[in-house]
């Protein structure tokens, strides 16, 4: 039973248009939630967060929406460049100490030049 | 350098062999994990410690094992190695546990 689903295996948008990649969660206790991007042969990098209490958060060129009613998430890229082109994966932990996170199957965005 | 690595960075084995992955990192961070990534799973927990000598299960356990003598290291252990662990593992690492996680760059790990 995968808790978090990230639905599109793949996206491919043209340089300088938004990316949106997006993340369903089926457990009401998740209350934080990362994104993380991953280039090959490399190790996950984070990228932004969120917690449950807030609706937006916003780094730079990356904004992470999260609409709890529905356990959603989204990850905007906007303007998108070649260097996004990378694995980006979702994440969520619950309200515990133990920090474990739970991930989703990852969706591979290509910027096209 | 500061930082978390992995070692070997690729290995390949035999069924029923004992294998061992390092993980090692000079942050002095209190919690560390370790990952499995396959394709269709994307990431998948198999154990993660709070500090040096607390070790639990993840989702993925079984045919593990790890431990944790000193904070700076996790290492992660395959007893009897068989050909549904082949895959990338990862290890990583937070200060908090409800901080990002810093991962390494990864073990690709082939048993044949």
């Amino acid at each position: 039973d995968q808790q978090v689903k990230q639905n599109s295996p793949s996206l491919s948008v043209q340089e300088g248009r938004i990316s949106i990649l997006n993340c369903d969660y089926t457990n009401s206790m998740f209350d934080y939630f990362l994104w993380y991007k991953k280039y090959p042969a490399e190790g996950p990098t984070f990228l932004i967060s969120i917690s449950s209490i807030k609706d937006k958060n916003e780094d730079g060129r990356f904004t992470v929406f999260l609409n709890k009613s529905a356990k959603h998430l989204s990850l905007h890229i906007v303007p998108s460049q070649p260097g996004d082109s990378a694995v980006y994966f979702c994440a969520a932990s619950e309200a515990s100490n133990t920090g474990k996170l739970i991930f989703g199957q990852g969706t591979t965005l290509q910027v096209k030049p | 350098d500061a930082g978390i690595t992995q070692s070997p960075r690729y290995k390949i084995t035999e069924t029923g062999r004992q294998v061992t992955l390092m993980c090692h990192q000079t942050w002095s961070h209190s919690y560390m994990f370790w990952y499995r990534q396959d394709l269709g799973h994307g990431l998948r927990l198999i154990y993660y410690s709070a500090a040096a000598d607390i070790t639990d299960k993840g989702e993925v356990p079984d045919g593990y094992v790890v431990s944790r003598s000193k904070t700076e290291n996790f290492p992660l252990t395959l007893e009897s190695a068989t050909r549904s662990q082949t895959s990338v593992y990862f290890c990583a690492s937070s200060g908090q546990f409800n901080q990002p996680q810093h991962f390494g760059d990864g073990t690709r790990l082939s048993i044949l």
